[in-house]
């Protein structure tokens, strides 16, 4: 299954600034998700990245404050804008990819990043 | 109410022991997940299910799609299993978009 690349793996950052992750995988996949993580809770979607068009967003999320880049079928970014403390969260990046080879060949494995913790000051 | 609900919220169990970790759903899905969380934070997935029960090492996972239930359980229990256990269902109307439960957290003390 694929394997991702999550970057930065935390930072702290000052309110009103911005942030960028990104997330490279090894592999090229249709579909990318990026989560957001707040203390104590479980992952909650911000949207999905697919390559060629814009991003689609959930409730309660908007392209201003967390901008997606998906420029090809490894790669993606997604900018923290104009942050505030309560963005300081776990963000992560997701896909599905299938396996290649051996007993489970050809079923879809939900892959992760490892997480980029941002807190907010 | 949640639409992927978890149960125990919290468990602490001992080296050596059987533990089980539920997951209720109250809508039709495709397949359902379980995923451990590390304390640094990192996501692995552990099973994915669409009927029946799967099986990798210690652990078991069942699904019962009539009563929309599912179960993770550890057995022999070891403290490197100390993690949050997450449950995430994908919808048959959301295409690969997940859902999660809030997660269990789980302690094994030596």
């Amino acid at each position: 299954s694929a394997v991702i690349s999550q970057k930065p793996s935390r930072d702290i950052c000052q309110r009103g600034t911005s942030l960028t992750i990104q997330c490279q995988v090894d592999s090229q996949v249709t579909m990318m998700f990026w989560y957001r993580q707040q203390p104590g809770q479980s992952l909650t979607l911000i949207a999905t990245a697919n390559q060629g068009s814009e991003a689609t967003y959930e409730s309660g999320f908007v392209i201003d404050k967390f901008p997606i880049s998906r420029p090809n079928l490894t790669f993606s970014t997604l900018t923290v804008s104009n942050m505030s403390p309560e963005d300081s969260s776990i963000y992560l990046c997701s896909v599905f990819s299938p396996v290649l080879a051996g007993l489970h060949s050809g079923a879809n494995v939900l892959t992760f990043g490892a997480g980029s913790r941002l807190t907010v000051l | 109410k949640n639409e992927v609900e978890q149960s125990p919220q919290n468990l602490t169990a001992q080296e050596g022991e059987f533990i089980t970790i539920n997951c209720s759903y109250s809508v039709g899905i495709s397949a359902l997940h379980w995923l451990q969380q590390h304390p640094g934070g990192g996501i692995v997935s552990l099973f994915m299910l669409s009927s029946g029960k799967k099986k990798h090492g210690r652990l078991i996972a069942t699904i019962n799609i009539q009563e929309k239930h599912s179960s993770l359980h550890i057995t022999a229990s070891h403290p490197r299993d100390s993690a949050v256990y997450i449950c995430a269902v994908r919808r048959e109307t959301s295409g690969s978009r997940l859902t999660f439960g809030e997660g269990t957290q789980l302690t094994v003390n030596p």
